[in-house]
C-alpha cells in the first residue's frame, strides 16, 4: 500500500531548464495537490485539482503548469526553471478536498543553480 | 497569507514531559486539523477537529477548538523521543465551492531523552 508517490526524490537543475514532477496515488482519491515548503513559510499551495478533469490555481502558481491525467496522476511541470522555485515539493491527495486528512507524499527537493 | 500561526515556533522538552502547541486562526473555518512532519519526510495527518466540536482524543494527543478565540491547541502527554518533529495546523474554509485548506509555519518540537 503505498499511499503517495512521488518522483523524482531529488533534482538538480540549471535555470531555464523544464521538467516534470511525477505524482501517483493509490487510494482513489479524488482531490490532489501541489505545495511548495520553504523555511520559515510553512506549506504554500501551487494548484490543486479537486476531481478528475479539474484544476486551479493556489497561493503560488506563477511558473508552474498541472496536469491531471487521470484520477491517480497529478503531475507539476516548471516550464522555465528559476533560482526561486529551489524548494522541496510535496505532492497530497485526499477523498473530498479539505474535508478530510490529506495524504502526502515524502517529497521532491529540487534545487536550480 | 497564513491563516493558522503556531505558537512556539521551536520547544524542547525532556522525555516523559507533556508538550502543548497552539494555533490561532483568522476567519470561521469548517475543520482544524494537525499534521506531523519528521525531518526528511512528507506530513502525516495526526488529528482532526470540526467546527461544531471542541475537543478530539486520539491515544496520548489532545486537541482543542475555541472558535470564540479562533484557537486550537495541540496538547502530547508523555512525551516520548520519537516526537521529535514539526507539527503544522491547517484551517479548511469554504471558498468558491471547495474547501481551502491553508497551513501554519510549524512548531519545531525537540523531545530530549
Amino acid at each position: 500500500n503505498a499511499g503517495v508517490t512521488q518522483t523524482p526524490k531529488f533534482q538538480v537543475l540549471k535555470t531555464g531548464q523544464s521538467m516534470t514532477l511525477q505524482c501517483a496515488q493509490d487510494m482513489n482519491h479524488n482531490s490532489m495537490y501541489w505545495y511548495r515548503q520553504d523555511p520559515g513559510m510553512g506549506l504554500r499551495l501551487i494548484y490543486y485539482s479537486a476531481s478528475e478533469g479539474t484544476t486551479d490555481k493556489g497561493e503560488v502558481p506563477n511558473g508552474y503548469n498541472v496536469s491531471r491525467l487521470n484520477k491517480r496522476e497529478f503531475s507539476l511541470r516548471l516550464e522555465s526553471a528559476a533560482p526561486s522555485q529551489t524548494s522541496v515539493y510535496f505532492c497530497a491527495s485526499s477523498v473530498a478536498g479539505g474535508l478530510g486528512p490529506q495524504h502526502f507524499g515524502d517529497g521532491t527537493r529540487l534545487s536550480i543553480l | 497569507s497564513q491563516q493558522g500561526e503556531e505558537d512556539p515556533q521551536a520547544l524542547s522538552i525532556q522525555e516523559g514531559e507533556n508538550a502543548t502547541m497552539n494555533c490561532s486562526y483568522k476567519t470561521s473555518i469548517n475543520n482544524l486539523q494537525w499534521y506531523r512532519q519528521n525531518s526528511g519526510r512528507g506530513l502525516v495527518h495526526l488529528i482532526l477537529i470540526r467546527s461544531n466540536e471542541r475537543e478530539k482524543h486520539s491515544g496520548r494527543l489532545r486537541v482543542t477548538l475555541d472558535t470564540s478565540k479562533k484557537s486550537s491547541s495541540l496538547l502530547i502527554t508523555a512525551s516520548r523521543a520519537a516526537d521529535t518533529a514539526s507539527y503544522f495546523c491547517a484551517t479548511a474554509m469554504p471558498s468558491g465551492g471547495y474547501q481551502k485548506v491553508t497551513f501554519g509555519i510549524g512548531t519545531k518540537l525537540q523531545v530530549i531523552p
